[in-house]
């Protein structure tokens, strides 16, 4: 089983800032299949990023995700106060196993 | 519009069993698969399975293969997801998604609390 580790577990950044999420995979994720998921609390995970790059319809062009084979990264170019939340990746290359989020908090 | 509506909240005795029920609608119920995600109070996301609801196929997560059982059935267009032999430790929200662009969480259901407790 593929094991993803996100870094780091907590960030603090102000309103306007670069954030810069990253994510780890114990192997290499095949093709790419990696997902970046924003969550907010009481509501549903909302996809984000999908293929480690592409942005999933309605998303900001602030938010950008990058990587391959087992380091990926999700940046938020500048942070806007609704970006503020809890952050997750997923692969899907094989099962779909997440990590265990970065949350996202005003500083 | 994709929707997709989960059953209401549960509270089940340790031991027992909960089916949780996700009804789908804005699309072609066989055309995509269903995942199974769980968020214990407090802590992440765990992936339990995917279903496809084209053929029945399953992929059940390592951890609870023996005690999770995902079925659909195409005529109501609903995902079912069964979880056996409950654990305190089961005390979660569970979410349905569907697929989409070979992504297993492009479309999210509202999530149902499952709450174990004696």
């Amino acid at each position: 089983e593929i094991v993803l580790t996100q870094s780091p577990a907590t960030l603090s950044l102000s309103p306007g800032e670069r954030a810069t999420l990253s994510c780890g995979a114990s192997q290499s994720v095949s093709s790419s299949y990696l997902a970046w998921y924003q969550q907010k609390p009481g509501l549903a995970p909302r996809l984000l990023i999908y293929d480690a790059s592409s942005r999933a319809t309605g998303i900001p062009d602030r938010f950008s995700g990058s990587g391959s084979g087992t380091d990926f990264t999700l940046t938020i170019s500048r942070l806007e106060p609704e970006d503020f939340a809890v952050y997750y990746c997923q692969q899907y290359g094989s099962s779909g196993t997440f990590g265990q989020g970065t949350r996202l908090e005003i500083k | 519009q994709v929707q997709l509506v989960q059953s209401g909240a549960e509270v089940k005795k340790p031991g027992a069993s909960v089916k949780v029920s996700c009804k789908a609608s804005g699309y072609t119920f066989t055309s995509y698969g269903i995942s199974w995600v769980r968020q214990a109070p407090g802590q992440g996301l765990e992936w339990m399975g995917w279903i496809s609801a084209y053929n029945g196929y399953t992929n059940y997560a390592q951890k609870l293969q023996g005690r999770v059982t995902m079925t659909t059935d195409t005529s109501t267009s609903t995902a079912y997801m069964e979880l056996r032999s409950l654990r305190s430790d089961d005390t979660a929200v569970y979410y349905c998604a569907r697929d989409g662009l070979g992504v297993f969480g492009f479309y999210w259901g509202q999530g149902t609390l499952v709450t174990v407790s004696s």
